[in-house]
């Protein structure tokens, strides 16, 4: 499979602890996002890269969470100090610079329970 | 405030029905439009786009939709739906120099009867 894999696929916290959640998007996709999903609504944006370099942040990503995508490739999202508001979906995209229409492809998810 | 919303939050229909799920957009500018849709246990897929042309667009599966400017809307559009439609729809809209940064409406579920 080339499409956007996400690990882990579910995870299970106690509040207060730390979670790490990482993406590999469509190889030589320039650009990746990160977008998060509550039950009932659709995805929000949350930030996104342009190959290593973090463009954009929503103001939705509280201090506690923090975005990398060291060499341009893959990407992880950590959320420091969970709560229990944090329980969510946690989507990965990305698309490639040049494509026409630049149409994003989305993994499947890491869902995230904070208990 | 860029926002997107979906007029239905379940619909239900018989196979061979004709199907239509309506979105309007709040967006200052030029807007990209999408629909996308989640079936069960999967992730989102694209099923069509607007950027700019024919405002009449054809996606995957038989589905369109038109942009009508002037009402802000990109309603989602099939003639005859089949039971493996079921799924949840998403509208969404980026800024025309955004267009990774999604909006998105609350998402429509679908289910198809057979």
């Amino acid at each position: 499979d080339t499409g956007v894999s996400q690990d882990p696929r579910h995870k299970i916290t106690k509040r207060g602890q730390n979670v790490t959640f990482r993406c590999d998007p469509i190889s030589e996709h320039n650009r990746l996002y990160w977008y998060r999903q509550t039950l009932g609504q659709g995805p929000e944006f949350l930030t996104y890269f342009q190959n290593e370099a973090q463009l954009e942040k929503s103001r939705l990503l509280s201090d506690r969470f923090s975005a990398e995508r060291p060499k341009g490739s893959f990407s992880t999202l950590e959320i420091q100090r969970t709560e229990q508001g944090d329980s969510a979906m946690y989507l990965c995209a990305s698309s490639g610079l040049t494509e026409a229409g630049n149409t994003i492809y989305f993994g499947e998810g890491s869902w995230l329970t904070v208990v | 405030a860029q926002s997107v919303s979906q007029h239905n939050h379940h619909v239900i229909l018989s196979e061979a029905a004709s199907l239509e799920l309506g979105c309007n957009y709040s967006y200052g500018g030029t807007v990209n439009l999408f629909w996308y849709v989640q079936y069960p246990g999967q992730h989102l897929q694209l099923l069509l786009k607007y950027f700019s042309g024919d405002p009449l667009v054809k996606g995957i599966k038989g589905f369109e939709a038109e942009f009508i400017k002037s009402k802000f809307s990109f309603n989602l559009r099939k003639p005859s739906v089949q039971w493996s439609d079921t799924a949840e729809y998403f509208c969404a809209a980026a800024g025309g120099t955004s267009y990774g940064k999604l909006t998105f409406g609350q998402g429509t579920i679908l289910t198809v009867h057979p």
